[in-house]
């Protein structure tokens, strides 16, 4: 079945630094691929979504380019902040079922970015 | 309006009590989904609704019972949790059958079982 690899964290960082989290996948046919952000205490925001190869997705600085020949979706922003701290998931969603579609997650990754 | 409203945000329930998630959406989506989160652990589906339909039962204890009254409207009925039933609950909404474009979550609603 789908599945999605993130790199382990937590991750710190001090403000302006440069950012990078893993993403790697194994689906089937052609998914969708996006980054979620979740603040404590709240639910998931979607950040950046790309649904074919060579798509990059960007939003606030973030991006992430899809790489089917690697089968990858690299989060990075070039200088963090202190409120870019949260969790960040990476997900697919596969091709459409008979309804209703299926978001595989990654395991998340903590981001903490330090003053 | 672009938002998935979860109601109440926080809720605490002995294990005899009968409860009831709400949320809704306005953004013309036909797919609506539950979802459990435990801390620093990723979503996992319970269920989702399309066009007003259970599609998909991720064989959930029965304990939980969803219900979606009209396109706008999800809820989540509860009965007898357990406390390991502790958990964020997220309700999201996703547009037509794809989730090509993503989902919408809402903030959710966390609930303790005592």
């Amino acid at each position: 079945g789908d599945s999605v690899t993130q790199m382990e964290g937590p991750v710190t960082l001090s403000e302006e630094a440069f950012l990078t989290i893993n993403c790697t996948y194994t689906a089937t046919g052609y998914p969708s691929l996006f980054w979620y952000v979740q603040y404590p205490g709240e639910g998931l925001q979607l950040l950046l979504k790309a649904t074919k190869a060579d798509d990059k997705g960007s939003n606030k600085g973030f991006e992430a380019t899809y790489r089917k020949e690697t089968t990858s979706f690299h989060l990075e922003k070039g200088s963090v902040q202190v409120s870019d701290s949260a969790v960040y998931f990476c997900a697919l969603s596969g091709p459409q079922e008979t309804s209703g579609s299926r978001l595989t997650f990654g395991e998340g990754t903590q981001l903490t970015v330090n003053p | 309006d672009t938002e998935v409203t979860q109601t109440p945000k926080h809720l605490v329930m002995g294990m005899t009590n009968k409860k009831s998630l709400k949320c809704e959406q306005h953004m013309g989506h036909r797919a609506m989904y539950w979802y459990k989160q435990k801390a620093k652990k990723p979503p996992e589906l319970m269920f989702v609704y399309s066009y007003e339909k259970l599609s998909i039962n991720e064989s959930v204890p029965s304990r939980f019972s969803p219900e979606c009254p009209n396109s706008s409207l999800l809820n989540l009925h509860l009965h007898a949790l357990q406390p390991e039933d502790s958990a964020l609950y997220l309700c999201a909404s996703s547009g037509g059958d794809s989730g090509i474009y993503g989902y919408t979550f809402g903030s959710g609603t966390r609930l303790t079982v005592v």
